[in-house]
């Protein structure tokens, strides 16, 4: 059975804080590796899909890296804010199609003022 | 903006009533996704579809069946609805052009509960 897992599980942090998650999947069959974040009583929003090994992606102050060959994904926030608290979820798809997208469980992230 | 639109926000059935759940997007999309989400679970594929009329089974696609009979809109259809449905259902669609690394776009979700 596939799995992506994610760690940890939930994260508190100050403001002002620079902060990391881990996706890890399998590595092999890989074909994409997609970060979104879901904000409470949102919908989940597509923050990178990451394709390539070394890939690394940038938005604002969020980035995000690529090992395919040991299968783990790194997301990082510098300077966390209020507006960061939400569930990051990965999702990693394998076999070349979208309906082989399986989702790890997510990792909490709230940011204190 | 591509555009996720489920029908209900919430929604109240009670068990072995039919229920049907609604999504439409607006941006031509060729793939439509129903998801679940539990506690302590991730997001489960229920069905895909990557074209009008063309489905595909996901992980967990007992007790569920779809229609897509127009490119933009993608239901999910409880033949009989049971309390082990209570659950938040996610629509999303998603470009074919890019293949795999097409972002998805969800819906806002509807959360049915199932008395």
């Amino acid at each position: 059975i596939l799995n992506v897992e994610q760690s940890p599980q939930s994260l508190h942090v100050q403001e002002g804080d620079s902060t990391n998650f881990t996706c890890s999947f399998p590595s092999s069959n890989f074909y994409a590796l997609h970060w979104y974040r879901w904000e409470t009583a949102k919908s989940p929003e597509a923050l990178f899909v990451m394709t390539l090994n070394g890939d690394e992606k940038k938005k604002g102050r969020i980035s995000a890296t690529l090992n395919t060959k040991e299968g783990y994904s790194y997301l990082y926030i510098k300077g966390s804010q209020p507006e960061d608290s939400a569930t990051y979820l990965c999702a990693f798809t394998y076999g070349g199609s979208q309906g082989n997208l399986i989702f790890g469980k997510g990792t909490k992230l709230s940011v204190k003022p | 903006d591509v555009k996720v639109t489920q029908s209900s926000r919430y929604l109240v059935k009670r068990t072995g009533e039919k229920v049907f759940l609604e999504c439409v997007q607006d941006m031509d999309h060729e793939n439509m996704f129903w998801y679940r989400q539990d506690p302590g679970l991730g997001l489960r594929l229920i069905y895909f579809s990557y074209d009008v009329k063309m489905k595909e089974k996901g992980d967990i696609p007992e007790g569920y069946s779809v229609s897509r009979e127009k490119k933009e809109r993608f239901s999910l259809i409880l033949e009989s609805a049971s309390t082990n449905q209570t659950s938040m259902y996610l629509c999303a669609s998603s470009w074919v052009g890019t293949g795999v690394g097409s972002p998805l776009h969800f819906g806002n979700g509807t959360r049915l509960t199932v008395t």
